[in-house]
């Protein structure tokens, strides 16, 4: 079965510095890769998305993402945090390729951002 | 860019009661649409899957009787929670899968719904 585990329940960081945050999937086939953010009292928004290719992937607002097949890891990052990317974040997984496919979520990591 | 919106935003009910929620995509057809709850502080546990025109996949655990899907329209999905208990007090959240220029899963505001 499919799982996705984010290790990092919750995350303090002063503005400017550095953002890395953990994602690892279980799943043995094809997957399509996503990042997802929860702005307090706001719906979740796609940061970034990886389906094939690069496997360095570069989002919005700053963000990216690097997907290593070998460590089945999709970890999110970003140079130097803003108060403003204070949040919920979720890491998601999709098993094949279809556009209608189910997500499979982490359990998502708060970040606090100290300004 | 794709909307989805979901109404109510909020509800209180009274246990017994049922409740219904609906989920629309506003500038895009769906043929798929997904239906998730979300406990404080938690992640999305995806409920069910909504096909336009058939029969709702509901994941394993979740009452199929209790929580009731329709899927009538390419723009319009409802979850209808069935004489609601306070245990069902919950934020849901559908999402609508488009394509073409709408490709991908788009997130409605969520429900928060509060059962007395």
């Amino acid at each position: 079965a499919q799982s996705v585990s984010q290790h990092n329940h919750h995350v303090i960081l002063s503005e400017a510095a550095s953002l890395e945050l953990g994602c690892n999937y279980s799943y043995g086939g094809t997957v399509n890769l996503f990042w997802y953010v929860q702005y307090p009292g706001q719906h979740l928004q796609l940061l970034l998305k990886y389906f094939s290719g690069d496997p360095l992937v570069k989002g919005i607002k700053g963000f990216e993402a690097e997907f290593i097949k070998s460590k089945f890891s999709f970890n999110l990052r970003k140079p130097s945090v803003q108060w403003s990317d204070t949040a919920e974040y979720f890491c998601a997984v999709k098993g094949g390729s279809s556009n209608t496919g189910k997500l499979i979520f982490g359990q998502g990591t708060t970040l606090q951002v100290k300004p | 860019g794709a909307v989805v919106s979901q109404h109510p935003s909020w509800v209180i009910c009274k246990s017994g009661t049922s409740v219904k929620i609906e989920c629309r995509s506003l500038d895009f057809q769906a043929t798929t649409m997904f239906w998730y709850r979300q406990f404080p502080k938690q992640s999305l546990m995806l409920m069910a899957t909504s096909n336009e025109g058939s029969k709702a996949t509901y994941e394993q655990g979740v009452e199929k009787d209790k929580f009731l899907i329709n899927h009538a329209s390419l723009t319009l999905s409802t979850l209808t929670v069935t004489s609601a208990h306070p245990e069902d007090s919950s934020f849901y959240i559908c999402s609508a899968a488009g394509t073409g220029v709408a490709s991908g899963q788009f997130f409605g505001p969520g429900t928060r719904l509060t059962v007395l």
